[in-house]
């Protein structure tokens, strides 16, 4: 079946420090989903890449896509402790099952002051 | 805006009981979806609605039924509950015909069987 592997699964840094979270997945995607959830909250979309390649940036966090659209990463410059939370990729699944989100085990970020 | 809107928001029961959960997705979006989530898990899928009819099944067990109603809101029913089966239930919505795939998750729905 598709899978989406994630890593690294914890992450924890000093803020100002850069992060990054990497996404692979077993299949070719169609897009790929960024969702962060914090503590004790629900996923909240983020982001959606869909092109080979595709860069996207919100503020300080970074999006890439990768060429061959099996890979993803998310990368945040100078983080802050409002960034903390565990930040998921999802793939979509195929024909029938293409609604369906396949997420990753996901990444969680702590930030200390 | 309108979010997604779940009920209860938490729920305990014990083993053997049935319980169930609802939501009131966005208004005018067509897709609902179920997630069960386990402590430090991802979200696992169990099963869309597609304009009130079933479109995708995941890993949702026999015990379990869904089905989205006239007004477009969902019930996810569970019965013989067991220990396991503790956990957050999230429902989604999206809007596919509008090309829509990102979802939009409700507050959730936790769980505690004892």
């Amino acid at each position: 079946g598709q899978q989406v592997m994630q890593i690294p699964q914890y992450q924890h840094v000093q803020e100002g420090e850069d992060f990054t979270t990497y996404c692979n997945s077993s299949t070719t995607l169609s897009n790929i989903q960024w969702y962060k959830q914090r503590p004790g909250g629900h996923p909240v979309f983020l982001i959606q890449l869909v092109k080979s390649g595709e860069v996207k940036k919100q503020k300080r966090l970074t999006f890439q896509f990768g060429e061959a659209k099996k890979n993803s990463s998310l990368h945040i410059t100078a983080t802050q402790t409002t960034d903390v939370g565990t930040y998921f990729c999802a793939g979509p699944g195929r024909g029938s099952t293409l609604g369906r989100l396949y997420f990753g085990r996901g990444t969680q970020l702590t930030v200390w002051p | 805006a309108a979010g997604v809107i779940q009920s209860p928001r938490h729920l305990i029961k014990e083993k053997r009981e049935t319980a169930t959960l609802k939501c009131y997705p966005i208004p005018r979006h067509d897709t609902v979806y179920w997630y069960q989530q386990g402590p430090g898990q991802d979200p696992q899928f169990l099963i869309s609605f597609y304009e009130k009819m079933q479109s995708d099944k995941g890993s949702i067990p026999d015990r379990f039924s869904a089905q989205q109603f006239s007004d477009y809101h969902s019930e996810l029913n569970m019965s013989s509950l067991e220990l396991g089966d503790s956990a957050l239930y999230f429902c989604a919505s999206s809007s596919r015909d509008r090309g829509g795939t990102e979802a939009f998750f409700g507050q959730g729905t936790r769980l505690t069987v004892v």
